[in-house]
Parts: structure tokens; C-alpha cells; sequence
């Protein structure tokens, strides 16, 4: 029969090579932005963070691009390595979510890093 | 800085029993925590937000009687499975907000798998 559930999107990228992770927000209200690393059998481990007062935003190896427009984030992480496998899940707080910190988590995706 | 552990991290119980999890922040103090469910590959569902001093806020389709939720002080909350099935069984994962942080980053703890068999 026909298999029903979801799965994560896979980008599958190689040792060295610069990845590009995206999301789609739904809520154009939302006014912070972050994308969270989760290995195997762990909690969520923040990467970066971003407002909505801003377009780019650097870090150590990682920049997040936020396009208001079309409701769009990215994360680049630029000279992947294997220790970066793991699932990459955009969040967002909607407006007026901001004093309490509630989160809305995207449907991430799987990165692997071949050697 | 800025640590939050859960106990347990596995635990597994028979169909009908009741299971606590706890959820601590251990190196600061947090009025907010937040409760997360989370299915094999699928993403984190917020279940419900833990108040110090106050009754939690639920998210729709979260059955309040069923995961109780306790946030006695600022460095610890409890979410308790109660009468837990087969179809409760899940990773549950807490976070916490830093009350001296100036953003809204949350802190999250390492998860608890719960298997009900």
C-alpha cells in the first residue's frame, strides 16, 4: 500500500564544498529567525540568529539570509565538514510571541557530508 | 553557560503507567520553559509553555489532563505522561529561556525518549 508520513529533504553535499540550507516561514508577522543544528538523538543546538530588521547575518562559518519578501530564509555554511551532518531546522517567533519566546519550527532538513 | 539537562533520557514503561520528566536549567534561572514532542523524522511540535508560579499554556490538540505540566521554581519543570499508550511514546524535549538573556534564544535540553510497550 501506499506509505504515508513525513520525511525530511536530504541535501547531500561534498567534504569541502559550501551547503545551502532553505526555508520557507509561513507567518509574515514572525520577526525572529534561527536555525537550529540537531544530531541524532539530541536537542537542538542553536547556530544563529536573526531579526527581521535585517537581511544578513554572520557567524563563524554560517550566514543567514533572510528575505522578507517572499518569506525565505537560508542558511550558508560555507567549507562543510563532516561533523556538520545532522538535521537543520529554521524556527520562528511570530510578532507578538516575542515576551514569552515561542517557538514555530520549520520541517528541516538532513545534511550529509560525504568524505 | 546557559545548560539545560533532562532526566531521564530514556525511559521505557508499560502501557497505563505515568512518567515524569524533568527538565532543569542548571546554571541559570528561567520564568519560561517550553515542552516539545518530537516523532522520528519528523520536526519538534511545541506541546505547551511552562510558567514559573502559574498554569501551563497549552497548544491546541494538547490534552492538558494528559501531560501535566509542573514549573515549581525557576530552574525546574516537570512534564508528566500520564496513563501513557503506545502511540505517546516519542522524544520529548524541553528548552529554556534565559531570564538575563536580551534576546529570545532558547536553550534546549538533550531530549528523553519514551517508549510505551
Amino acid at each position: 500500500g501506499e506509505s504515508v508520513g513525513l520525511h525530511l529533504p536530504t541535501l547531500s553535499v561534498q567534504e569541502g564544498d559550501n551547503s545551502i540550507i532553505n526555508c520557507a516561514y509561513s507567518n509574515s508577522a514572525s520577526d525572529y529567525f534561527i536555525w537550529y543544528k540537531q544530531e541524532s538523538g539530541k536537542g537542538p543546538q542553536f547556530i544563529i540568529d536573526i531579526r527581521s530588521n535585517m537581511d544578513k547575518r554572520q557567524g563563524q562559518r554560517v550566514t543567514v539570509l533572510l528575505n522578507k519578501t517572499v518569506k525565505h530564509l537560508s542558511l550558508q555554511i560555507a567549507a562543510t565538514q563532516p561533523g556538520d551532518s545532522a538535521v537543520y531546522f529554521c524556527a520562528e517567533t511570530p510578532r507578538g510571541s516575542s515576551n514569552t519566546g515561542k517557538l514555530i519550527f520549520g520541517q528541516g532538513t538532513t545534511l550529509q557530508v560525504k568524505p | 553557560g546557559a545548560v539545560v539537562s533532562q532526566h531521564p533520557s530514556r525511559v521505557i514503561c508499560k502501557s497505563g503507567t505515568s512518567v515524569k520528566i524533568e527538565c532543569r536549567s542548571l546554571d541559570f534561572q528561567a520564568t519560561t520553559m517550553f515542552w516539545y514532542r518530537q516523532f522520528p523524522k519528523q520536526s519538534l511540535m511545541l506541546m505547551a509553555t511552562s510558567n514559573e508560579g502559574s498554569k501551563a499554556t497549552y497548544e491546541q490538540g494538547v490534552e492538558k489532563d494528559k501531560f501535566l505540566i509542573n514549573h515549581a521554581s525557576l530552574t525546574l519543570s516537570t512534564l508528566t505522561v500520564t496513563s501513557a499508550h503506545p502511540e505517546d511514546s516519542s522524544f520529548y524535549i524541553c528548552s529554556a529561556l534565559s531570564m538575563s538573556s536580551r534576546t529570545d534564544t532558547q536553550y534546549f535540553g538533550p531530549g528523553t525518549r519514551l517508549t510505551v510497550l
